[in-house]
C-alpha cells in the first residue's frame, strides 16, 4: 500500500525567504512522485515530478524537490517566495508497477507575507 | 487553449435532485477520472476510465455514477445528491500508455447542496 504524508498543514514565510515543504512517502516499490499546486476555485496543477533517473527535480516556477530513497522524502523547495506562491500545495505517489491511482497528500496550505 | 474542461465551474442543486457533472478533453487520453475535494482535504478518487474500462473506488457511494461515451467527454452523475456531496468536483485525464504520466486536471466544478 501507498501512503503519502505532509508535515505541516499550514506554512508562513515572508516574501523572498526560502519554502520549504516537506513530504515522506510510503511504498512498497518503486514511486512516482509529484508535487502539484491548487490556486483558490482551480484544479491541480503539476509542479515536478519524478520518475527515474537524478533525484533532483526541478519544476515550474523555481520549484525543484528532492528525491531521497534513505529518507522516504520528496521535500519541495524555492529559494525565494513570491507573493504569487500563496496557495495550496499536494504531493501525490503513484506506483510505479503500475496502476492509475494517484495517492495524495492532505496538502499544505503556503502563506506568504509581505 | 484549455485541455481538459469542467462544466460548469459552480453547480447549486437541491436536495435529492439528481445532478449532471460533465468534462471534455482535447489531449485525446486514454484514461478519464473523477476526484472529490472537500474543504481543506486532499482530492479523493472516486472512479476511472481506461478507454471504456470502468473503475470503481471500493469506498465510491452508489450514489455516484459516471458515464464515459466517447475518449474526449466524461460524466459525473450524483443521483440523489445530499449535503454531504458538496464539494469540488475534479476532472482529470492522464496518457495510458505511460505509466509515469503526471494527471492533468480541469478547474473543477464546485458542488452547493441546498
Amino acid at each position: 500500500a501507498q501512503s503519502v504524508t505532509q508535515l505541516g498543514s499550514h506554512v508562513s514565510v515572508s516574501e523572498g525567504a526560502l519554502v520549504l515543504l516537506r513530504c515522506n512517502y510510503s511504498s512498497s516499490v518503486p514511486p512516482y512522485l509529484f508535487w502539484y499546486v491548487q490556486y483558490p476555485n482551480q484544479g491541480l496543477q503539476l509542479l515536478l515530478k519524478y520518475t527515474t533517473g537524478a533525484t533532483l527535480v526541478k519544476g515550474i516556477n523555481g520549484f525543484e524537490a528532492e528525491f531521497k530513497k534513505s529518507e522516504t522524502s520528496f521535500h519541495l523547495t524555492k529559494p525565494s517566495a513570491h507573493m504569487s506562491d500563496a496557495a495550496e500545495y499536494f504531493c501525490a505517489v503513484s506506483p510505479y508497477t503500475g496502476g492509475f491511482k494517484t495517492i495524495f497528500g492532505a496538502g499544505t496550505r503556503l502563506f506568504v507575507k509581505a | 487553449d484549455a485541455m481538459v474542461i469542467q462544466n460548469p465551474r459552480y453547480q447549486v442543486t437541491q436536495f435529492g435532485k439528481p445532478v449532471t457533472l460533465s468534462c471534455s478533453q482535447t489531449l485525446n487520453h486514454n484514461v478519464m477520472y473523477w476526484y472529490q475535494q472537500k474543504s481543506s482535504q486532499a482530492p479523493k478518487l472516486l472512479f476511472h476510465y481506461y478507454d471504456k474500462d470502468f473503475n470503481n473506488e471500493a469506498d465510491t457511494p452508489d450514489n455516484f455514477q459516471s458515464r464515459r461515451p466517447n475518449t474526449s467527454f466524461c460524466f459525473l452523475d450524483i443521483r440523489s445528491p445530499g449535503l454531504g456531496d458538496a464539494a469540488m468536483y475534479l476532472c482529470a485525464t492522464s496518457r495510458g500508455s505511460d505509466m509515469n504520466t503526471e494527471a492533468f486536471f480541469g478547474q473543477g466544478t464546485r458542488l452547493t447542496v441546498v
